[in-house]
């Protein structure tokens, strides 16, 4: 696609219920990563894929929380028995071939919120 | 660790005026990219403008430039001739040169309000 598709927008779940969030990254990009976005927290770095190697998981805040990139394209975030801590957006990015110089494109995000 | 802080967590600014949005950072590193984010109400993040840091020139994107001291650790954007559509919140961000996970830090954002 043109841009960084993400799916849903908008969740709402009740506490202790597990949710998927969906990526799609920019067609050909070997680069993706997860942001959280919280009002109290800011936006935080969750995890990053770059092609096949095996993912950065340094910012993933328990162990509730995975993601998986098939292919190389599509990612899904899975956060388990949701708690209301959780309640953030969740946004999406992917770059060319993950230099540093190389522009991130974010998508709009999921919109999580946890009662 | 690197920290991003934008001290200014809301500004205004009058059409067609100049604005300069503050942001610090702290790090020990040597070589390392800056950026600026816009974040309109759609929520997606756009890249304003990006600093590599071994370059001394300023970045410049049209009506946006920065003003990049590398010895005070501080990366200024200033937006000429503001437009409605400048409205957002604005991210400063930080990017190690040669980490391999290519982690973004990003400062608290401040929100810009055009007004008319």
């Amino acid at each position: 696609g043109a841009g960084v598709s993400q799916s849903p927008s908008n969740k709402v779940t009740e506490k202790g219920k597990d949710v998927e969030l969906r990526c799609d990254p920019i067609s050909g990009h070997t680069a993706l990563y997860w942001y959280r976005q919280s009002l109290g927290q800011g936006l935080e770095f969750l995890i990053y894929f770059q092609g096949n190697s095996a993912p950065d998981k340094s910012g993933l805040p328990s162990d509730r929380f995975s993601a998986e990139r098939t292919g190389g394209s599509v990612s899904t975030l899975t956060i388990q028995r949701t708690q209301q801590e959780d309640s953030a957006v969740y946004l999406c990015a992917s770059s060319p071939d993950g230099h540093p110089g190389n522009t991130i494109y974010f998508g709009e995000g999921s919109w999580l919120t946890v009662v | 660790a690197q920290t991003v802080t934008q001290s200014q967590p809301e500004m205004s600014v009058q059409e067609a005026e100049t604005v300069t949005l503050s942001c610090t950072y702290d790090t020990s590193e040597n070589n390392y990219y800056l950026f600026w984010y816009k974040q309109p109400p759609s929520r997606q993040m756009i890249l304003v403008i990006r600093q590599e840091a071994y370059k001394q020139q300023n970045a410049t994107e049209n009506r946006f430039s920065v003003n990049f001291q590398k010895a005070a650790k501080s990366f200024s954007l200033k937006i000429s001739d503001s437009q409605l559509g400048d409205t957002a919140m604005y991210f400063c961000a930080f990017m190690k040169r040669w980490d391999a996970g290519n982690m973004l830090t990003f400062g608290g954002g401040t929100r810009l309000m055009v007004k008319p």
